[in-house]
């Protein structure tokens, strides 16, 4: 069955290293997008990617970068950890656009704490 | 900028009553997504309504969209233990068919269901 899965589930780190979280999906989707879920903010859309290559920035892209190499793979990259990116994560893709059934298929989450 | 809003926040739920989640946004758009998330847990999508009048029912939860009104609401019917969790709405932020998918989130409505 096609997933879509991240790696770590839980990340404890210190402020100012690096961090990158990994997304992987087999549903061949095109679309895929980094969220961040915080108490009271529902979730917020980081950055996105329509496809090989592409990325876009989201509401919230400041001290956050990604890259496309290829179909299956976003990963997230924190360049310098700050505590105020403590967060839980989620990876999503999705498939047609325009006027078709587009629903974003999340991934488990990664749960990252900065310390 | 798009705004969305869920109220209530919180919902207590008694066995068998009946009740409705308000989502209201702030621009136009006719693509509307309702999803849960249990405690600890990722979001699963439970209705996509993607044009003005869309009606989705399934099991005791069903969903509309007015998008005159730019309001969806999700009601919930003789609710059951098992229903309680977070009720999630989104709106695709989208300005071109090449910029769709941007979803913004409401804040979540909390639902606790008792006996």
């Amino acid at each position: 069955d096609a997933e879509i899965t991240q790696s770590p589930r839980h990340k404890i780190t210190e402020t100012g290293r690096q961090v990158t979280l990994a997304c992987h999906q087999t549903w061949n989707h095109n679309n895929m997008f980094w969220y961040r879920q915080d108490l009271g903010h529902g979730l917020r859309l980081i950055h996105y990617s329509y496809g090989v290559q592409d990325t876009n920035k989201g509401e919230v892209s400041d001290g956050y970068s990604v890259s496309r190499s290829n179909t299956e793979d976003l990963p997230l990259t924190l360049e310098s950890a700050a505590s105020s990116q403590t967060s839980v994560y989620f990876c999503a893709s999705s498939g047609l656009g325009g006027l078709g059934t587009d629903t974003q298929y999340f991934g488990p989450g990664t749960r990252l704490t900065v310390l | 900028e798009l705004k969305v809003e869920q109220n209530p926040l919180f919902l207590s739920m008694q066995e068998g009553k009946n009740y409705t989640i308000y989502c209201n946004y702030s621009t136009t758009s006719d693509r509307l997504y309702w999803y849960r998330q249990d405690p600890g847990k990722s979001l699963e999508s439970l209705f996509v309504l993607l044009s003005n009048g869309a009606v989705k029912q399934e099991g005791r939860l069903m969903a509309s969209l007015d998008t005159k009104a730019r309001l969806s609401t999700l009601h919930i019917t003789a609710a059951v233990h098992d229903l309680s969790a977070t009720y999630f709405c989104a709106v695709d932020n989208w300005v071109t068919t090449d910029s769709w998918g941007k979803l913004q989130f409401g804040a979540g409505t909390q639902v606790v269901v008792t006996p």
